[in-house]
Parts: C-alpha cells; sequence; structure tokens
C-alpha cells in the first residue's frame, strides 16, 4: 500500500522560510515524479509544481522565484522550499505521486493528508 | 492567461444522475489535455476519481465515469448517494509540463 506523509512546522511568521517533506511508503520513489499541491482555507487547490525522481523539477510560474522542489532517495523523500512567507502562504499543503505509464503523466493516484501551514506574526 | 473552468455549484436528487464539466476560458478542452477528477470532502484530503479523461482510479464505482462532451471534459455521477455531496475538482495539462486546476464544483445530493 503506497502512502504518502507530509511534514511541516505548522506556524511560522512573516518572512521566514517554508520546508516540508512528503515520505514515500509502501514503494520505492525511483521511477515517480511528485507534485505538490495546496490549498487555503475555503479555497480550491493550486498546483505548486513537481519533481522527477531524478530530481528535474517544474514550478508553477506563479511561485517560480520563492519555490524550490529537491528528493533524498536514501530517505524515500522528497522536499519543497519557499522562502519569504506570508500570510497568503497559509495553505493545507499536499504532495501527490502522478501516475506516469510512458513519458507522459496522466494525473495522481496517490495523495498525501496533507500538513496545515498557518503564516502569522 | 488561460483559465480552467468548472460550475461552481451543482445539486442533484438522490438516485438522479448528474454532469459536471471542465471547460477553458480560451480553446477546447480534449484528451490531449489528459483530464483528471477529483473528490474532496470536508477536511478531508482529494481523492481521485478519474484520469487520463475516462479511467477509473482503483476502487472507485463505475458510478463515476469521464469523458469529453463538446468542449468540455465532463464527469458523469448516476444513481448519486448521500455521501457523493462534495467538492469536485477537475486538472489539465497546459502543456510544457504545466498542469492547472479547475475551481472546484460543490455538489449537493437534496
Amino acid at each position: 500500500q503506497v502512502q504518502l506523509q507530509e511534514s511541516g512546522p505548522g506556524l511560522m511568521k512573516p518572512s521566514e522560510t517554508l520546508s516540508l517533506t512528503c515520505t514515500v511508503s509502501g514503494d520505492s520513489i525511483n521511477g515517480h515524479v511528485i507534485a505538490w499541491i495546496r490549498q487555503p482555507p475555503g479555497k480550491g487547490l493550486e498546483w505548486i509544481g513537481y519533481i522527477y525522481y531524478t530530481g528535474g523539477t517544474n514550478y508553477n510560474p506563479s511561485h517560480k522565484s520563492r519555490v524550490t522542489f529537491s528528493v533524498d532517495m536514501s530517505k524515500n523523500q522528497f522536499s519543497l522550499k519557499l522562502t519569504s512567507v506570508n500570510a497568503a502562504d497559509t495553505a493545507v499543503y499536499y504532495c501527490a505521486r502522478y501516475y506516469c505509464p510512458d513519458t507522459v503523466c496522466r494525473g495522481f493516484d496517490y495523495w498525501g493528508q496533507g500538513t496545515l501551514v498557518t503564516v502569522s506574526s | 492567461q488561460t483559465v480552467v473552468t468548472q460550475e461552481p455549484s451543482f445539486s442533484v436528487s438522490p438516485g438522479g444522475t448528474v454532469t459536471l464539466t471542465c471547460g477553458l476560458s480560451s480553446g477546447s478542452v480534449s484528451t490531449s489535455h489528459y483530464p483528471s477528477w477529483y473528490q474532496q470532502t470536508p477536511g478531508q484530503a482529494p481523492r481521485t476519481l478519474i484520469y487520463d479523461t475516462n479511467a477509473r482510479s482503483s476502487g472507485v464505482p463505475d458510478r463515476f465515469s469521464g469523458s469529453i462532451l463538446g468542449n468540455n471534459a465532463a464527469l458523469t455521477i448516476t444513481g448519486a448517494q448521500a455521501d457523493d455531496e462534495s467538492d469536485y475538482y477537475c486538472m489539465l495539462y497546459m502543456g510544457s509540463g504545466f498542469w492547472v486546476f479547475g475551481g472546484g464544483t460543490k455538489l449537493s445530493v437534496l
């Protein structure tokens, strides 16, 4: 059973750097692509970007200047860093695994349960 | 910038059939957008229903089906049940590795 588990700081202050991890269990991350998605309270889902197990990335242009993804194969883990957070970054952050039967991905097959990040002074 | 559009809300009677749509502010949705659909109940993570236009995710009942209808991707729920009352999001591939979610549809079963 594949499971994704996000972890993060919970509460942050403006201007700090957010660090989240997504730990995958039940399968190796080798060969897979992980997306990061967020959802502000009461609002819809927003695609932040994705990272391949090789480290290749693609970011939503809206966040490209502040976000960085990385991968740690030894820990079966992906990470997100978001710099200079502000109140608008308050959201539940999800990681999700793409279903990619060939060179093109088709959507997600597994989601994490999400972690709430609140930015407040 | 192209926006992915969904009905903000919809209602269906128990046992009825409803079709939710996913469109583009400019242009038509096709299978090349690899439309996928996600169900989310309050306080829960999204659950994948449909990927690649019409492929049901593991464990999803066949009451849920995906298709292309006209210029839109569509999610059809037949025999609606009370626990289908949820938010439904579509996601489209816009090319160049870029994916976009629709704004979501709040479905009421009443």
